[in-house]
C-alpha cells in the first residue's frame, strides 16, 4: 500500500541542524511532490516546503528561506528536510506528505510524523 | 496574501448531531482549491475533501464540503464517535496554507 515512513525522533540544541527523512513506497516516487508540514505542540499545521522529486525543484515558506534545505534520493525513493540554526520554537512534529505532480493538488497521504525537540 | 479563518474554535456536540464548520478566506481562493483535513490526537491529518466539495477516497458521505471563493463549509450530517477531532481547511492553489482549525468535541 502507499506509505510514507519517516525517521525517528530527534533532540537538538539551539543553533544546531536536524535532518529528517521520508521514505516512499507503494507508488512511483517521481509522480508526486513531497511537502513538509510541521505542527508545534498543541498548535495548528504550518506548511514548510516542497520538492519535486522528478526535477528536483524546491520552494519553501518565506519564514524558512535560508534555513531549510529539501533534497531527495530517487534511487531509494526518499526525501529529506534539513533545518538549520534551530531555535526552541522549531520544536514540533514534522510531517512529510505528498500531492499529485499535476499542480495543484491536495495532500492525500501523510507520514507518521517525526518529533523534533530543540532544547538546551 | 490569503488568510484562512476557521470558526468556531470549538464545537461541542453529541453523536448523531449535525456539525457545521466554517472556513473564510481573506482574499479569493483560486478555482476553489480548498481542502479539509481531519486530525485525531497523535495521528497525522487525513484528507477528507478537496476542490471544496469532492470527497477523498474512502470518506463517508456524511461529510460534505461546499462553498466558493471566500466562504467554505464542512458539514458532517450525523456525528459518529470516530468523527471527533480537529478539522483544518487548507488553500492549495497559489499559496499553501492552513486555517487555525476547529475542534469538534463530545458534549
Amino acid at each position: 500500500q502507499v506509505q510514507l515512513v519517516q525517521s525517528g525522533a530527534e533532540v537538538r540544541k539551539p543553533g544546531a541542524s536536524v535532518r529528517v527523512s521520508c521514505k516512499a513506497s507503494g507508488y512511483t516516487f517521481t509522480d508526486y511532490y513531497i511537502h513538509w508540514v510541521r505542527q508545534a505542540p498543541g498548535q495548528g499545521l504550518e506548511w514548510v516546503a516542497w520538492i519535486n522529486p522528478n526535477r528536483g525543484g524546491t520552494d519553501s515558506a518565506q519564514k524558512f528561506q535560508g534555513r531549510v534545505t529539501i533534497t531527495r534520493d530517487t534511487s531509494i525513493d526518499t526525501a529529506y528536510v534539513e533545518l538549520s540554526s534551530l531555535r526552541s520554537d522549531d520544536t514540533a512534529v514534522y510531517y512529510c506528505t505528498r500531492s499529485g505532480i499535476l499542480w495543484p493538488r491536495a495532500f492525500d497521504v501523510w507520514g507518521q510524523g517525526t518529533m523534533v525537540i530543540v532544547s538546551s | 496574501e490569503i488568510v484562512l479563518t476557521q470558526s468556531p474554535g470549538t464545537l461541542s456536540l453529541s453523536p448523531g448531531e449535525r456539525a457545521t464548520l466554517s472556513c473564510r478566506a481573506r482574499g479569493s481562493v483560486s478555482n476553489n482549491y480548498l481542502a479539509w483535513y481531519q486530525q485525531k490526537p497523535g495521528q497525522p491529518p487525513r484528507l477528507l475533501i478537496y476542490g471544496a466539495s469532492s470527497r477523498a477516497t474512502g470518506v463517508p458521505d456524511r461529510f460534505r464540503g461546499s462553498g466558493a471563493e471566500t466562504d467554505f463549509t464542512l458539514t458532517i450530517s450525523r456525528l459518529e464517535p470516530e468523527d471527533f477531532g480537529v478539522y483544518y481547511c487548507q488553500q492549495y492553489g497559489t499559496s499553501l496554507l492552513f486555517g487555525g482549525g476547529t475542534k469538534v468535541e463530545i458534549k
